[in-house]
């Protein structure tokens, strides 16, 4: 298996643009995380899916944020529209039931 | 905040010592985990240590959970400069529907060769 897949590693965009970030869990996971790391926050759970349907949306920050999963293997993370202080790190997570968390290695959002 | 918080925020060490680093959480648990992430890297699974287990090894980690303080701690071994990353533990706990995990703040290990 090729692990959590996220897509891009790197963006850079513009303030106000509309931002996607995706995301390909393990096969068989049943469940799927967001997370959001910066210095002053440290990891942020900002919302997670079982078996594709969202359970608690309580950490996305905004409005701005939403977040679908409309199939078991795919994932996106949507920021419309972005501010700098939407510059992170990004990461998805899947598991099955709670055992260990697979990361992927992240999307490095940057808003300029 | 179910959130767990580590200390020490920061270590430093010498080859070959032990590391230890403390996590405390606030609520009832299913289990806890470990979780190691090297600089501008995504983060790793180590170890998980389930609410009824007391103590865990894997290799030269040693993870110890107490529940009756609501804390666990993580240990490593004849430490080596490559365990330089940083350290969090996560605590899943059960909502309404599902599970969760929610991570502590993270301790900096700095092993120096």
């Amino acid at each position: 298996d090729a692990g959590v897949i996220q897509s891009p590693r790197h963006e850079v965009t513009e303030m106000g643009q509309e931002v996607t970030l995706r995301c390909k869990p393990i096969s068989g996971h049943n469940s799927l995380f967001w997370y959001r790391q910066t210095m002053m926050r440290g990891l942020e759970l900002l919302i997670y899916f079982n078996n594709n349907v969202p359970i608690d949306d309580s950490g996305m920050p905004e409005d701005r944020f939403s977040a679908k999963m409309p199939n078991a293997s795919f994932s996106t993370l949507k920021i419309q529209p972005s501010e700098p202080r939407d510059s992170a790190v990004y990461f998805c997570a899947s598991t099955q039931g709670t055992s260990g968390y697979t990361f992927g290695s992240g999307t490095r959002l940057t808003v300029v | 905040s179910q959130q767990g918080e580590e200390d020490p925020q920061a270590l430093s060490i010498q080859e070959g010592e032990n590391a230890t680093m403390n996590c405390s959480y606030k609520t009832s648990i299913n289990n806890l985990q470990w979780y190691r992430q090297n600089s501008g890297r995504g983060l790793v699974h180590l170890i998980l240590i389930r609410s009824n287990e007391r103590e865990k090894h894997s290799g030269r980690l040693r993870v110890t959970l107490d529940t009756s303080k609501k804390s666990s701690s993580l240990l490593i071994t004849a430490s080596r400069a490559a365990d330089t990353a940083s350290y969090f533990c996560a605590t899943v706990f059960r909502t309404d529907s599902s599970y969760k995990l929610i991570f502590g703040s993270g301790t900096r290990l700095l092993v120096r060769p």
